[in-house]
């Protein structure tokens, strides 16, 4: 089974520019979060779908940033306009109701200059 | 505030011993606990849970013991293989009322070697 996917894997932008990170779930699994990971802040929740519906969004760390799920196998985080302390390894994770261990991707890891 | 807290960011054992992870927490609500174990330009992956209803919970060479009353728990890897070599995580949660799951919150990472 494919696990969840992201892309890109690597994003280097200027500052100013809108960066769109994307996910694709596993398959059957109703919850979808989105993280960064930094080495000052270790990994920390932006936030959480249930059903496509963002459930808790108070780890969006500003305005510029924003996530959509428009259907069940696809979001989006995006930033605009970015900054350079954007920086950062973008994860998705998903999991299911009934079990709650969460699936990671690969990561995207932005730069933004 | 911290709420899972690894104080160890790092770990260094030689192969065939023990690897001994700690991990403390602070908020009394949780009740699921998992590590994840991640290797350099990869996401998180899972490695072994468990509830507060158990003090032990066992898979091959990996084995999560918690203790509620000192909120603490710990992974112990026997024996270490130098593929183990990696950042783990700490993780816990605490079930939303009717069940539903609630969010991850993650401690900083120890990062492990196993030496040959």
């Amino acid at each position: 089974d494919a696990g969840v996917i992201q892309s890109p894997r690597h994003e280097v932008t200027e500052m100013g520019q809108e960066v769109t990170l994307r996910c694709k779930p596993i398959s059957g699994h109703d919850y979808l979060f989105w993280y960064r990971q930094t080495m000052m802040r270790g990994l920390e929740l932006l936030i959480y779908f249930n059903n496509n519906v963002p459930i808790d969004d108070s780890g969006m760390p500003e305005d510029r940033f924003s996530a959509k799920m428009p259907n069940a196998s696809f979001s989006t985080l995006k930033i605009q306009p970015s900054e350079p302390r954007d920086s950062a390894v973008y994860f998705c994770a998903s999991s299911r109701t009934d079990k709650n261990i969460q699936y990671f991707g690969a990561g995207t890891r932005l730069s933004v200059l | 505030d911290q709420q899972v807290k690894q104080n160890s960011p790092s770990l260094s054992v030689q192969e065939g011993r023990i690897s001994i992870l700690n991990c403390d927490y602070t908020n009394s609500m949780f009740d699921y606990f998992l590590w994840y174990k991640k290797y350099p330009a990869e996401g998180p992956t899972f490695l072994i849970s468990i509830s507060s209803i158990k003090d032990k919970n066992e898979d091959g060479r990996f084995t999560v013991f918690l203790n509620k009353s000192a909120k603490h728990l710990s992974l112990h890897i026997v024996p270490s293989q130098p593929g183990d070599s990696a950042v783990y995580f700490c993780a816990a949660s605490a079930r939303f009322r009717g069940g539903s799951q609630g969010n991850l919150i993650f401690g900083k990472g120890t990062k492990l070697s196993v030496k040959p």
